[in-house]
């Protein structure tokens, strides 16, 4: 079964700081991989996606990711942080074939203290 | 605007009593879904449904009902038979025909049981 893997569970930073936030996945074949935001009383909304192409995605607000495919990774960054980017990320994988369910990682809490 | 509207955002029950989430569409899509999301353990699907008058079963869906009679709409009903209901429940849905399978989420309703 496909899993998704995010090891940082809470992570504080000071603003301007760098962000990068881990993200595994198992499984081998072809996948599509986003990043989820949840901002503190809003709704799940897509960061960014990747499905072919530039392994380097770039999504809202400055974020971006790079897909590893060696590495079965797929880490989400952002150079410089701003307080607004406080919120909890979500990884997530779908195969490439056909229609599959998503599969979420259990998120990373994100504190960005100004 | 279109979107996923959820009602109530929170809903209070007792032990023993059935309760009847609502989800609603105005996007077109096709697939709906049913997460529900605990701290420290991301979403985990409990049913989906690619097509009207089907849907299948997610990773945690016993205790848990779903029907769908119209596209639009993909009710949940949380039975006295799961043994931990109070978590937050998330509605998404997604376009078959898009081939992405991005899904869009709607505002959650936060369920206590007691």
């Amino acid at each position: 079964a496909q899993s998704v893997s995010q090891h940082n569970h809470h992570v504080i930073l000071s603003e301007a700081a760098s962000l990068e936030l881990g993200c595994n996945y198992s499984y081998g074949g072809t996948v599509n991989l986003f990043w989820y935001v949840q901002y503190p009383g809003q709704h799940l909304q897509l960061l960014l996606k990747y499905f072919s192409g530039d392994p380097l995605v770039k999504g809202i607000k400055g974020f971006e990711a790079e897909f590893i495919k060696s590495k079965f990774s797929f880490n989400l960054r952002k150079p410089s942080v701003q307080w607004s980017d406080t919120a909890e990320y979500f990884c997530a994988v779908t195969p490439n074939t056909g229609f599959q369910k998503l599969v979420f990682g259990t998120g990373t809490r994100l504190l960005v203290s100004p | 605007d279109g979107g996923i509207t959820q009602s109530p955002k929170y809903l209070f029950r007792k032990e023993g009593q059935n309760v009847t989430l609502s989800c609603e569409q105005n996007l077109n899509h096709d697939a709906m879904y049913w997460y529900r999301q605990d701290p420290g353990q991301g979403l985990r699907l409990i049913y989906y449904s690619q097509i009207v008058n089907d849907f299948q079963k997610g990773d945690i869906a016993e205790g848990y009902s779903v029907s769908r009679e119209k596209k639009e709409s993909f009710p949940l009903t949380v039975t006295s038979a799961q043994k931990n209901p109070t978590a937050f429940y998330l509605c998404a849905s997604s376009s078959r025909t898009s081939g992405t399978y991005e899904q869009y989420f709607g505002p959650g309703t936060r369920l206590t049981v007691t």
